[in-house]
């Protein structure tokens, strides 16, 4: 069964720390991933997203992913932490064009002053 | 502003009531799908529908209905409603080629901001 992954469901980091938050997918066929952002009290938005042309994704305010099919990964990652990037975040993919989105279980971004 | 709009955002009912959670969007998107959030489990696909008159079963479908009679509305209906069903509802859509087929497969998902229903 097509599955996604989020290690960790809770990361805290210092502010200027690296974002580090984890994906993985089970798949045995090329997958389309894609990573959104929750704030508090609002609906998911689009960090970025991978459709098998480069493997490292660049995305909004500064967040990035690298699709490794060797790892079934797609981490998320940010070098710097900025406190407006305290929110919940979640793994998505899916793995044909009919559009359904399969999500991981999300994971709770807290960044320390 | 375009986008999802969804309605009510805030809804407490008693077990057995019934109610619809509306959804409408002006981006005359095809695709449209409800999900529900529920702590540590993610999001999880309800129903969805891949035009007016088309509608599917995702991963969690039992208590609720859907139908699509226009583009713009997809309404989430809870028949009777049980405590089971108390949680974050969302409602997505996106655009698609022919019903069904996304012309890049790179679905972007345009979401409401939410409605949080509670069950008695």
């Amino acid at each position: 069964a097509q599955s996604v992954t989020q290690l960790g469901s809770h990361v805290s980091v210092s502010e200027g720390a690296l974002v580090l938050l984890r994906c993985n997918y089970s798949s045995s066929v090329p997958p389309y991933l894609f990573w959104y952002v929750q704030y508090p009290n609002q609906g998911l938005q689009l960090l970025l997203k991978y459709t098998s042309a480069a493997t490292l994704v660049k995305g909004i305010n500064g967040f990035e992913a690298e699709f490794k099919k060797s790892e079934t990964s797609f981490h998320l990652t940010k070098p710097s932490a900025h406190m407006s990037d305290a929110a919940e975040y979640f793994c998505a993919v899916t793995y044909n064009q009919g559009g359904k989105l399969i999500f991981g279980q999300g994971t709770e971004l807290s960044v320390k002053p | 502003n375009a986008g999802v709009t969804q309605t009510p955002k805030f809804q407490v009912l008693k077990t057995g009531q019934s109610m619809t959670l509306q959804c409408a969007q002006d981006m005359n998107h095809e695709y449209m799908s409800w999900y529900r959030q529920d702590p540590g489990m993610g999001l999880r696909l309800i129903h969805y529908s891949v035009g007016a008159g088309i509608t599917d079963q995702g991963e969690v479908p039992n208590g609720y209905n859907v139908s699509r009679s226009t583009t713009e509305d997809f309404p989430l209906r809870l028949l009777s409603a049980a405590p089971s069903q108390t949680s974050v509802y969302f409602c997505a859509s996106t655009p698609t080629g022919l019903a069904g087929v996304v012309p890049s497969g790179a679905n972007v998902l345009t979401f409401g901001a939410g409605s949080r229903l509670t069950v008695l």
